[in-house]
């Protein structure tokens, strides 16, 4: 089945690099998703990579997939406090590979941001 | 442009009562996807539709849930004999096409008394 694991957690200071992890089990997948929630808002898409790639820069937020290992990277360079949220891994996969229609996702990283 | 709605943004009722949630898709997307979050988890998928028609319910916990989409356009999730267990935040989203990115609506949050 799928499966897309994050930690709960992650607390850096102001200015520096976030640096949040996500592992998933599906082999199949197409293309991998970060998406951030704010407090009481909806999931907000921030960027997404194709599964052929190995990287994606847009400003401030670099993606990074290793294919090989199931294991996708998302950095936020230079932190802010309005950074501060539960960002989401999700997965999308082949529905001809028996993949369901809809985005499987990790239960959310909780970025919290220290002055 | 207009994003993903979604009415109400909270519904309160109590346990056993039927309730309905409406969402409107960004304007032009074929896809509509119903996912439902509940405290601390990330959203899980309930049901897609392409068109009018749900193309994937494999989602969908009992038959006491249901969702329609009649016109291709405004897709409304029924719920029936409402449970404790069935309050979370109903998030609706839509993509122009399947596969596509999904862009999602601010969900409605749905407590049983």
């Amino acid at each position: 089945g799928e499966d897309v694991e994050q930690s709960l957690f992650l607390s850096v200071r102001e200015g520096d690099s976030s640096v949040i992890n996500c592992t998933y089990t599906d082999s199949s997948s197409t293309y991998l998703y970060w998406y951030k929630q704010e407090p009481g808002a909806g999931l907000q898409l921030l960027t997404y990579i194709f599964s052929n790639m190995d990287m994606k820069q847009d400003q401030r937020l670099t993606v990074l997939l290793n294919k090989k290992d199931k294991h996708l990277s998302l950095r936020i360079a230079d932190t802010q406090t309005g950074d501060s949220a539960i960002y989401f891994c999700a997965e999308s996969t082949e529905v001809s590979g028996g993949g369901a229609d809809g985005l499987t996702f990790g239960k959310g990283t909780h970025l919290i941001i220290q002055p | 442009g207009a994003g993903v709605s979604q009415t109400p943004s909270n519904k309160v009722t109590e346990k056993g009562k039927y309730v309905e949630l409406r969402c409107d898709p960004i304007s032009g997307h074929t896809a509509l996807y119903w996912y439902r979050q509940s405290l601390g988890q990330g959203p899980e998928f309930l049901i897609y539709f392409q068109g009018t028609g749900a193309a994937d319910d494999s989602g969908l916990p009992n038959d006491r849930f249901f969702a329609v989409r009649p016109e291709g356009s405004v897709s409304t999730l029924k719920i029936q004999r409402t449970e404790r267990g069935d309050s979370a935040v109903y998030l609706c989203a839509s993509s122009l096409y399947q596969g596509d990115t999904q862009y999602f609506g601010p969900g409605t949050r749905l407590t049983v008394l």
